[in-house]
C-alpha cells in the first residue's frame, strides 16, 4: 500500500523568507501527486497536482513542487513566503491503476509565517 | 468548481447513540468520497458513494458502522453508527466534478463523542 510522509509537522519562518514543505512517498506502482491547503476556518483546497508531464509543477500563488522519482519526493518550495501563506498544507498521492480520486494524505505541515 | 455544503458542521454526540452527516453538491458528480480526519492525523478515505448502487468502503471501513446514502447525483449523507470516543473526527465530503484530479472539499463536521 502506498503512504505518505511529511516529516514537519510545524515549520515557522519569517515573512520574505524562502521555505520548503518536505513530502515522501511510499508506493509500488506510478502515481499522482498533490499539494492541499487549508488556511484557517476554511475547507481544504488543491494547491498544485502532478499528473504527468513536466516534473515541475507551480500555483498560481508562487508555490511551486518537483516530482522527484529516485527519491521519490514532492517537495513544496516557494522562494519568498507571506503572512497570508499561514496555513496548514497536506501532501497526497493517489495510485494511477485506482484513479486519482483515492488519496492518500500525509499528516500535514503547518506553516506559520510570522512579520 | 464545485461549492460543497455539509450539516451539521459540528456536534457533540452520547456514546451509543448515531448521527447522520449530509453533503449536498451545487453540481452534479458521478462519484462522492467521504473522508475522516481523527485528531492529530491525516485525512483517510473511508468509502465512495456512488449513486444508484452500494458505496465502495476501504479497508477497516465497513457499511454496518458507516451506512452512506446517494440518492442522486447532487446529495449524499453519511451516518456514524453507535458511536464511541474513537469516532470524535472531522468527516469530510468530497467530488471531482471535471475527473481531472482536484478534489474540492466540504468544511467538515467536527464530531465529538462523550
Amino acid at each position: 500500500a502506498q503512504s505518505v510522509t511529511q516529516l514537519d509537522s510545524q515549520v515557522p519562518v519569517f515573512e520574505e523568507a524562502p521555505v520548503e514543505l518536505r513530502c515522501n512517498y511510499s508506493s509500488s506502482v506510478s502515481v499522482y501527486l498533490f499539494w492541499y491547503v487549508q488556511y484557517p476556518n476554511q475547507g481544504l483546497q488543491l494547491l498544485l497536482k502532478y499528473l504527468s508531464g513536466s516534473t515541475l509543477v507551480e500555483s498560481i500563488n508562487g508555490f511551486e513542487a518537483e516530482f522527484n522519482k529516485s527519491q521519490t519526493s514532492f517537495h513544496l518550495r516557494k522562494p519568498s513566503v507571506h503572512i497570508s501563506d499561514t496555513a496548514e498544507y497536506f501532501c497526497a498521492v493517489s495510485l494511477m491503476n485506482t484513479g486519482f480520486q483515492k488519496l492518500v494524505f500525509g499528516t500535514g505541515t503547518r506553516l506559520l509565517v510570522s512579520p | 468548481s464545485a461549492v460543497i455544503s455539509q450539516k451539521p458542521s459540528r456536534d457533540i454526540c452520547q456514546r451509543g447513540t448515531s448521527l447522520t452527516i449530509q453533503c449536498q453538491v451545487d453540481s452534479q458528480v458521478t462519484m462522492m468520497f467521504w473522508y475522516r480526519q481523527q485528531p492529530g492525523q491525516s485525512l483517510t478515505l473511508i468509502a465512495t458513494a456512488n449513486q444508484g448502487s452500494e458505496a465502495t468502503y476501504e479497508s477497516g471501513f465497513v457499511i454496518d458502522k458507516f451506512p452512506i446514502s446517494r440518492p442522486n447525483l447532487t446529495f449524499s449523507t453519511l451516518t456514524v453508527s453507535n458511536m464511541s470516543p474513537e469516532d470524535s473526527s472531522i468527516y469530510l465530503c468530497s467530488v471531482d466534478p471535471s475527473n481531472t484530479g482536484e478534489l474540492f472539499f466540504g468544511e467538515g463536521s467536527r464530531l465529538t463523542v462523550l
